[in-house]
């Protein structure tokens, strides 16, 4: 089975501070996303991978960046988090077809 | 461009009853299509997908889909509801792959809830 695994279901973090939110798959693939996740809005991408130190802007890159040393791990970062970026966000990756998903990490700005 | 439409955001059936859930796609290419169910506080698992070939697709949890190209849609359907069923279900859409990425197109998302 594809496992995808994000390095914390929840997070509380302080305006300003950096945060560093992990992502690793353990199958190989060569895309890996970033999406956040928010009532109504359904999932929006923020940034993708299609190789390591290869990465290309989605939706809603504004107030973040990302990256991608190893094939395997997937980092997202918000520089100075801000409270308006409290939100759950979501890892996926994939290989030919559909993505395979983390369980998300619920990021609280206060 | 390519897009998805998930008419209302939510759907009440009774336990027993048949689910159906809709979606409909815009792609400039034949695309592939995808349902996947999000439990609460949990992340996104693929129900079922359609690439190529038979255009009913059978998932997981007894769902399936049907492909209608003249309609541009990819319903999703159950014929019997369950309890455990109650989730978020979010339609996607992606032209097929030719390269260096597989971005996927989600619609909104339906919240199905299950009555006893």
């Amino acid at each position: 089975d594809v496992k995808v695994t994000q390095s914390s279901r929840y997070l509380v973090k302080r305006t300003g501070e950096k945060v560093f939110l992990e992502c690793v798959q353990d199958m190989d693939h060569e895309n890996m996303f970033w999406y956040r996740q928010d009532p109504g809005l359904g999932l929006r991408l923020i940034y993708f991978s299609y190789d390591v130190k290869m990465k290309e802007k989605g939706d809603i890159p504004e107030g973040y960046s990302v990256s991608r040393e190893k094939k395997e791990r997937f980092s997202l970062i918000l520089e100075s988090a801000s409270t308006n970026q409290t939100s759950m966000y979501l890892c996926a990756s994939s290989f030919a077809s559909g993505q395979y998903f983390g369980p998300g990490t619920r990021l609280t700005v206060l | 461009a390519q897009s998805v439409t998930q008419l209302g955001s939510h759907v009440s059936v009774s336990e027993g009853a048949l689910v159906l859930l809709r979606c409909n796609y815009s792609s400039s290419v034949p695309p592939y299509l995808f349902w996947y169910v999000q439990y609460p506080n949990q992340g996104l698992q693929l129900l079922l997908k359609y690439t190529t070939g038979a255009t009913l697709v059978k998932g997981i949890n007894g769902f399936e889909a049907e492909f209608k190209k003249s309609e541009t849609s990819f319903h999703l359907t159950k014929p019997s509801a369950h309890m455990s069923d109650a989730a978020e279900y979010f339609c996607a859409v992606n032209m097929k792959f030719t390269g260096a990425n597989s971005k996927l197109t989600f619609g909104k998302g339906i919240t199905l809830s299950v009555r006893p």
